[in-house]
């Protein structure tokens, strides 16, 4: 079965610095999601990566999918508090795959 | 819009009691997922449905858990005979349909605590 891996499994920086997230695929990724996710609340869904070399960018958050398609980055730029959080990394099973299999989560504490 | 909600939204019982746990997907969304969470995990897929179907249950641990969704909208996870270790956060995730390429919107969760 599929396995993501995730690291760092938790980040401390200083508000205002710049962080990576990545996530790292057993097998090819078909579909890559990135969500956020805040204790007592739901996953808050971020970015979507489906072709090899992919990247998308959200306010100060850039999501990168690598050409072959077994790593993906998560990229924040000047990191405020509230981006403080748990970041999930989740991906389908097999293409077309409906089901979701997610990584384990990166903790990031922002400090002011 | 309102999004996925969960009730309730945490929910303490005793080992061996049975469950409901229930689930409002976005308005119009035709497929539903329960994942379960728990501590220092990821979601982990139990069930989804397109409509009132059962797409796939694969994830569903063993026989105690089963889920519903009657008429294609609200959706109820049953436990019976509760175990310490079904002690977990249930989310749920709706979306338009039950394509890869959808995204899945996820609701708060339920958070089980089995004393």
């Amino acid at each position: 079965s599929q396995e993501l891996e995730q690291s760092p499994q938790s980040l401390i920086v200083q508000e205002g610095k710049n962080l990576t997230i990545n996530c790292t695929s057993s097998k090819t990724l078909y579909g890559l999601y990135w969500y956020k996710q805040k204790y007592g609340e739901g996953l808050i869904f971020l970015m979507m990566l489906q072709k090899g070399g992919e990247e998308k960018s959200h306010e100060k958050i850039t999501a990168k999918l690598d050409e072959k398609k077994q790593q993906s980055s998560l990229h924040i730029t000047a990191s405020q508090p509230s981006h403080a959080g748990i970041y999930l990394c989740g991906a389908e099973v097999r293409s077309g795959s409906e089901k979701l299999v997610f990584g384990k989560g990166t903790k990031l504490t922002v400090n002011p | 819009g309102a999004g996925v909600s969960q009730t309730p939204s945490n929910k303490v019982t005793e080992k061996g009691k049975y469950v409901e746990l229930r689930c409002d997907p976005i308005s119009g969304h035709t497929a539903l997922y329960w994942y379960r969470q728990s501590l220092g995990q990821g979601p982990e897929f139990l069930i989804y449905f397109q409509g009132t179907g059962a797409a796939d249950d694969s994830g569903l641990p063993n026989d105690r858990f089963f889920a519903v969704r009657p008429e294609g909208s609200v959706s109820t996870l049953k436990i019976q005979r509760t175990e310490r270790g079904d002690s977990a956060v249930y989310l749920c995730a709706s979306s338009p349909r039950a394509r890869a390429t959808d995204t899945q919107y996820f609701g708060p969760g339920t958070r089980l605590t089995v004393l």
